[in-house]
């Protein structure tokens, strides 16, 4: 059984269009993150929930807006896609003060 | 100046050898990773580290919390080694920074 799970893997969209990212996770765990992987493969966190509750809000356009509606999902919704939101998206997750993160495959993010 | 700097940006490696990467960080941390990324691959934590050291089969991490330094050492590696390896340090928040990787390749 897969412990993060992302769907989905490719997502190839027009600029303009709304789309939306799914990961789940089936460990138990309270705490989930989405990162962003640019074509540097630089990491920078985006937005963590604790519980269905936003604890962690990074510098990010107001077109993207995760959601979560159970401490096991996080959803990442992006609206009027832009080129630079071309990306690898990363779902993780974790128990809070805790240090057992686990990571999704990824999805992989092309705006044209 | 990112918060995580790591060391060397790119390695290549003959099979066999040691490699050693180093990650430097400058803010308070709770704990420090370790990850490996393969070219198209998930992102795995090889360690989680918040003092002295760990191993695991040929994979040795160390960490100086006074020095705010971590190495991953790598003994006897192999071309299958060859990967990105990100050093990532835990905030307080559970929020993760990472350094920019260490791309590596172990040449047969």
């Amino acid at each position: 059984d897969t412990a993060v799970s992302q769907t989905p893997k490719y997502l190839v969209t027009q600029m303009g269009n709304d789309k939306s990212i799914k990961c789940e996770q089936n460990l138990g765990h309270d705490t989930m993150y989405w990162y962003k992987q640019d074509s540097k493969k630089f990491l920078k966190i985006m937005f963590s929930y604790n519980n269905k509750e936003l604890i962690i809000n990074e510098t990010v356009p107001n077109r993207f807006s995760p959601k979560s509606p159970d401490k096991a999902h996080l959803n990442l919704h992006i609206n009027s896609l832009e080129l630079g939101d071309s990306a690898v998206y990363f779902c993780a997750s974790s128990r809070l003060a805790r240090w057992d993160y686990t990571f999704g495959s990824g999805t992989r993010l092309t705006v044209v | 100046k990112n918060e995580v700097e790591q060391s060397p940006q790119n390695l290549t490696a003959q099979e066999g050898e040691f490699i050693t990467i180093n990650c430097s960080y400058s803010v308070g941390i709770s704990a420090l990773h370790w990850l490996q990324q393969h070219p198209g691959g998930g992102i795995v934590s090889l360690f989680m580290l918040s003092s002295g050291k760990k191993k695991h089969g040929r994979l040795i991490a160390t960490i100086n919390i006074q020095e705010k330094h971590s190495s991953l050492h790598i003994t006897a590696s192999h071309p299958r080694d060859s990967a990105v390896y990100i050093c990532a340090v835990m905030e307080y928040g559970n929020k993760l920074v990472f350094g920019a990787g260490t791309i590596l390749r172990v040449k047969s």
